[in-house]
């Protein structure tokens, strides 16, 4: 997505903390959501934020500023089974009402 | 909960033929939102449906493409006279409403020979 930025890629160690970053324009902004897409699978949701501040659920938190237009999810106690693409995903992005999807961030996790 | 069905997974063509895809929804989602990907990009958003209405279109999504949901259940996605560039993953997802978390399908893909 052209107005949603996420690096490509990123290597951490099983049982490490990773943060993955996201920066949007911000015009139309009405949501951010995260989801985890495993190569050749479906992208599966994990969370969503609206408002600012951190959303936790489990292992995984996420945190929105929407003033600076910046998220980003937090993935902690790293398993093997965490390497995949995470995809940032924004709702109304240039006043649409669709989700405008980052290209991913593909995240190695090895021992 | 039986989630969002995508039929076929596969579908290899001949450049010029026509190819039409399924999407079962999630029953009791009234939204359902077809996208494309390609390898190493995010999914790019194709139109979406609000019941049998189709309520916007990517500018993207030349005269070939046409998709419908007659009854406000499944939908499908029909492609005609397929080029090389149209080989991708097409995404089939469903919610329960506006700005609300989006469940997806296994897709299918699509190659073009």
């Amino acid at each position: 997505g052209q107005n949603i930025d996420q690096p490509t890629e990123m290597t951490a160690t099983e049982g490490a903390i990773v943060q993955i970053n996201c920066t949007y324009q911000t015009s139309g902004f009405n949501g951010l959501f995260w989801y985890q897409q495993h190569a050749g699978e479906a992208p599966t949701f994990l969370s969503y934020n609206v408002l600012d501040g951190l959303e936790e659920k489990g292992r995984f938190s996420s945190f929105l500023s929407r003033s600076k237009g910046y998220s980003y999810l937090l993935l902690k106690e790293l398993q093997m089974k965490d390497s995949a693409s995470y995809l940032c995903a924004v709702w109304g992005l240039g006043g649409g009402n669709k989700l405008t999807f980052g290209t991913g961030t593909q995240l190695k996790v090895e021992l | 909960d039986t989630g969002v069905s995508q039929n076929p997974r596969h579908k290899i063509t001949k450049r010029g033929q026509n190819v039409t895809f399924r999407c079962d929804p999630i029953s009791e989602h009234n939204r359902l939102y077809w996208y494309r990907q390609t390898l190493g990009q995010g999914p790019e958003f194709l139109t979406y449906f609000q019941n049998e209405a189709q309520l916007e279109k990517s500018r993207l999504l030349s005269d070939r493409f046409s998709a419908e949901r007659p009854k406000g259940s499944f939908s499908t996605l029909e492609i005609q006279r397929t080029e090389q560039g149209d080989s991708a993953m097409y995404l089939c997802a469903s919610s329960t409403g506006t700005n609300q978390p989006q469940h997806f399908g296994d897709g299918t893909r699509l190659s073009i020979l």
